[in-house]
C-alpha cells in the first residue's frame, strides 16, 4: 500500500523558515518523481515544486521561486521542502504527491501538513 | 501557463441522480487531463487520468470524456460517499501543472 506521510508544519512568523518532510512507503521511491502541492484555507490546489527521481530537475512555481528548495534522500525514501522568507500568503495545507516521470498525473497524495504564517 | 476553468462552482444533486462536471483549458492539453476527488480533511484522490481512464479501484459510475480544451466528468448515479469537491488538472505543459478551482457536489 502506497503511503505518503507529511510532517514539519506549524505556526511560524513572517520571514521565518520551516522544513517539511514527506516519508514514502509502498512503492519504489527512487523511480518516482515527487511534488509538493498546497491548498490555502477554503481554496483550490496550487502546485509548488517538483523533483525528478534522480534530483536533476527541480522546477518551482513563480510564487515560491528563490524562497523554497525541494530535495530528496532516496536512501531514506523522503522528500523535503525547505521554506524560507515565509509570507502570510504561504499559509496552506501542504501535500506531497507522487507521479511517474514525464507527463503524468499525481497518482497518490498524502494527508497534508498545515503551515500557518502569522505574527 | 495553461488556465483551467471548472463549472459549475457548486452542483446540487440528489442521491441516485447523474452529475455532470465540466472543465475547460485555455489551450489544448490533448488528453493530458486528470480528475481528482477531495473530501474534507483528506488529500485528493486520483479518479481519472488521460481524460477517460479510471484509476485503480475507482468505480465504474465515474467516467471522463473530452480532449483538447473541453472535458467532462460524469458520475452516473450519485452515492452518498460521492459528495465531495472535484478538481481537474492538466499535466501536458509542466511546470507548472495547473488545476481548476474545483466543483463542490453537494446534497440537494
Amino acid at each position: 500500500e502506497v503511503q505518503l506521510l507529511e510532517s514539519g508544519g506549524g505556526l511560524v512568523q513572517p520571514g521565518g523558515s520551516l522544513r517539511l518532510s514527506c516519508a514514502a512507503s509502498g512503492f519504489t521511491f527512487s523511480n518516482s518523481a515527487m511534488s509538493w502541492v498546497r491548498q490555502a484555507p477554503g481554496k483550490g490546489l496550487e502546485w509548488v515544486s517538483g523533483i525528478s527521481s534522480g534530483s536533476s530537475d527541480t522546477p518551482y512555481a513563480d510564487s515560491v521561486k528563490g524562497r523554497f528548495t525541494i530535495s530528496r534522500d532516496n536512501s531514506k525514501n523522503t522528500v523535503y521542502l525547505q521554506m524560507n522568507s515565509l509570507r502570510a500568503e504561504d499559509t496552506a495545507i501542504y501535500y506531497c504527491a507522487k507521479k511517474e516521470s514525464g507527463a503524468a498525473p499525481f497518482d497518490y497524495w498524502g494527508q497534508g501538513t498545515l503551515v500557518t504564517v502569522s505574527s | 501557463e495553461i488556465v483551467m476553468t471548472q463549472s459549475p462552482a457548486t452542483l446540487s444533486v440528489s442521491p441516485g441522480e447523474r452529475a455532470t462536471l465540466s472543465c475547460r483549458a485555455s489551450h489544448s492539453v490533448n488528453s493530458n487531463l486528470a480528475w481528482y476527488q477531495q473530501k474534507p480533511g483528506q488529500g485528493p484522490r486520483l479518479l481519472i487520468y488521460g481524460a477517460s481512464a479510471r484509476a485503480t479501484g475507482i468505480p465504474a459510475r465515474f467516467s471522463g470524456s473530452g480532449s483538447g480544451t473541453e472535458f467532462t466528468l460524469t458520475i452516473s448515479s450519485l452515492q452518498s460517499e460521492d459528495f465531495a469537491v472535484y478538481f481537474c488538472q492538466q499535466y501536458k505543459n509542466w511546470p507548472p501543472s495547473t488545476f481548476g478551482q474545483g466543483t463542490k457536489v453537494e446534497l440537494k
